[in-house]
């Protein structure tokens, strides 16, 4: 079964509009974190922004932000003020601690959202 | 400067031929992953390191092999190619759980 889930494999939007993605996860850690990647068409993977399980804290970055429902297993990416140059494919991540102890984990990525922003 | 680089950034591989990706970082980061792409598809843990001079298996390794010779340096071994490995390669590095990755490396196996 996927750990985690992006329901929405493409999304459109209009200048100037937020837009908002929507990521389900599975762990069975108490302590997790979640991430929110954009993969360039140069083929960058560029980090946007993270939450901790931890956290109540609602995640800001510029123009993203995060709607953290941790009872849910659910964070969603807002993008307000939407630029052509936000068009990308948007990546949610779940990090998970491993098993070789200290500080070391996984990541386990979402299928990604395409995201259009239309002039 | 880009702290995480990969090289070659493309390569065209043949069937049952031997692929070498390579991986720098100059973070100083203790951890190293390499992950796999395909085509509409989220990134895949095939190896990660956490210390110089030892590899563990990620979710997919089969058909991989890892080497971590230093801190700085991480190399992906494909001894026998396949099809099937036809992909973009990323390969990251993190200091705990924020990862930071490279450019990518798209190859392609005829």
């Amino acid at each position: 079964a996927q750990k985690v889930i992006q329901v929405w494999s493409t999304a459109s939007r209009q200048e100037g509009e937020e837009l908002t993605l929507d990521c389900s996860y599975e762990t069975s850690q108490v302590l997790y974190h979640l991430f929110w990647y954009k993969h360039l068409l140069s083929g960058e993977m560029v980090f946007l922004i993270r939450q901790m399980s931890s956290s109540t804290a609602k995640e800001r970055s510029g123009r993203y932000s995060v709607v953290f429902q941790k009872s849910l297993k659910s964070i969603s990416l807002v993008i307000s003020a939407l630029q052509p140059d936000d068009s990308g494919k948007y990546f949610c991540a779940l990090w998970e601690r491993g098993n070789t102890g200290g500080l070391s984990g996984k990541l386990t990525f979402g299928e990604g959202t395409q995201v259009t922003v239309i002039s | 400067e880009a702290a995480v680089t990969q090289s070659p950034r493309s390569k065209v591989a043949v069937t049952g031929g031997k692929v070498t990706l390579s991986c720098h970082q100059t973070n100083n980061h203790d951890y190293m992953y390499w992950y796999r792409q395909d085509t509409g598809h989220g990134l895949r843990l095939i190896h990660y390191s956490y210390v110089a001079d030892s590899t563990e298996k990620g979710d997919i390794p089969d058909g991989y092999k890892a080497s971590r010779p230093s801190q700085e340096n991480f190399s992906l071994i494909l001894e026998l190619a396949s099809l099937s490995q036809t992909a973009v390669y990323f390969c990251a590095s993190s200091p705990n759980y924020e990862q930071y990755f490279g450019p990518g490396t798209r190859l392609t196996v005829l």
